[in-house]
């Protein structure tokens, strides 16, 4: 069965921390993972990645893809309090029409 | 940019009663999904539709049904609410042949059953 594991569940960290975020899969013809950021309404895109060892970079988020270990991680460094949100994992697999999701990994900054 | 809305933000209904929820898309995209959000459980699977007219069960379609008359419309129904059905509900679209995984995402409807 495909699964995505995110860890930790949560965290919860000081304004000006590097946090790492953790996304391992199992699942059988896989695509592409992303990530996508989630505050109080609906999933926002952050990055796509199809290819291992390619770091993908947007101001203090960056992420990169281990297809060999099969995982994945979200750097977040010098978070602000406006990084608080919930970080979901996912992966495409096949045709690219079902993504398999992660629980996320919920974050808290505090000032 | 692309725009997938979503009908209602919030809704309250009673047990028993008929629930549709609406979904538009402005960027012709094929593919359309309807999850369904619940703490603890993540994003579930609930339709999607690939296609007008056509639709696939997804990870717990039960309880419900949809529509896609339209390519940019996609139409979640709850022929009988149930309290169990309380939850956030989350329309998404992607391109057909471009796609890349990518999800575009409504503003959500939560639903409150009674």
């Amino acid at each position: 069965e495909d699964k995505v594991v995110q860890s930790p569940l949560s965290l919860v960290v000081h304004e000006g921390d590097t946090v790492t975020l953790n996304c391992s899969y199992e699942v059988t013809n896989f695509r592409s993972l992303l990530w996508y950021k989630q505050e109080k309404k609906a999933p926002t895109f952050l990055f796509m990645l199809t290819s291992s060892g390619i770091e993908k970079k947007s101001g203090r988020l960056s992420s990169i893809l281990d297809k060999k270990e099969l995982f994945s991680i979200l750097n977040i460094t010098a978070t602000q309090t406006g990084d608080s949100a919930v970080y979901l994992c996912a992966v495409s697999t096949g045709n690219n029409r079902k993504l398999i999701w992660g629980l996320g990994t919920s974050l808290a900054v505090n000032p | 940019d692309v725009k997938v809305t979503q009908s209602s933000r919030y809704l309250v209904k009673r047990t028993g009663e008929k629930v549709f929820l609406e979904c538009v898309q402005d960027m012709d995209h094929e593919n359309m999904f309807w999850y369904r959000q619940d703490p603890g459980l993540g994003l579930r699977l609930i339709y999607f539709s690939y296609d007008v007219k056509m639709k696939e069960k997804g990870d717990i379609p039960e309880g419900y049904s949809v529509s896609r008359e339209k390519k940019e419309r996609f139409s979640l129904i709850l022929e009988s609410a149930s309290t169990n059905q309380t939850s956030m509900y989350l329309c998404a679209s992607s391109p057909g042949l471009a796609n890349t995984g990518e999800l575009f995402f409504g503003e959500g409807s939560r639903l409150t059953v009674l």
